[in-house]
């Protein structure tokens, strides 16, 4: 079975310039999520969708974050313009609908930003 | 809103010590508990997990139990080895409106020397 798979992996871009991430989750897998990691912290959900409905995102700084998923597979994060405090990790996870109540999540590799 | 709170680290043992990484969570209903391990250079992994009260999750040599009346989900391991160093996050999955919403931990990183 085929991980969730991320691209690019690097990214370095100066502030005010845009930037978009890509994110293919397990095959089968209904719920999608992107989590910002900064460095020394816990992984902050940014959004989460359920098929291609979005089901939170309420932490998405939604004045330059934005986030589709269309057809329910893959999905794309994008920052626009980005800011110096955007530099983190950004983690793409997936989870299947037949555990409900659990919700294990299978995370990407991610993409390490840097805005300078 | 819900959280989850872990000691913090680094921690520092020597190889074949016992391992005990405290983990409590403040969360509406029954959350599912979890502990995912980040290895240096690698994307997180589940560790192990519990759905309910009293529930002991095991992988590997480390085991952790759901203990609802003090609403911690303490990691342990009895003798951990180099290749355990890692960072270690708590975390928890909530039913909210339908949906189950996930809530991570700042993180424990482990550092064991031989």
């Amino acid at each position: 079975e085929a991980g969730v798979a991320q691209s690019p992996r690097y990214k370095i871009i100066e502030k005010r310039q845009s930037v978009a991430f890509w994110c293919n989750p397990i095959s089968g897998h209904a719920t999608l999520y992107w989590y910002q990691q900064i460095l020394g912290q816990g992984p902050k959900l940014l959004i989460q969708f359920q098929n291609n409905g979005v089901v939170d995102d309420s932490q998405l700084p939604k004045d330059r974050f934005s986030a589709e998923r269309l057809k329910g597979v893959d999905s794309t994060l994008k920052i626009q313009p980005a800011k110096l405090e955007d530099s983190a990790v950004y983690l793409c996870a997936s989870s299947s609908d037949r555990d409900r109540g659990l919700h294990e999540q299978y995370f990407g590799p991610g993409t390490r930003l840097t805005v300078t | 809103g819900n959280s989850v709170t872990q000691m913090e680290g680094p921690v520092t043992l020597s190889e074949e010590a016992f391992l005990t990484i405290n983990c409590t969570y403040t969360a509406t209903g029954y959350p599912s508990l979890f502990w995912y391990v980040q290895y240096p250079g690698e994307g997180l992994q589940l560790l192990l997990k519990a759905t309910k009260a009293d529930d002991k999750g095991s992988n590997k040599g480390f085991e952790a139990t759901y203990r609802k009346e003090t609403t911690s989900f303490h990691l342990e391991k009895g003798s951990v080895q180099v290749s355990d160093s890692a960072v270690y996050f708590c975390a928890l999955t909530s039913a909210s409106g339908g949906s189950y919403i996930p809530t991570f931990g700042r993180g424990t990183s482990l550092i064991v020397h031989p």
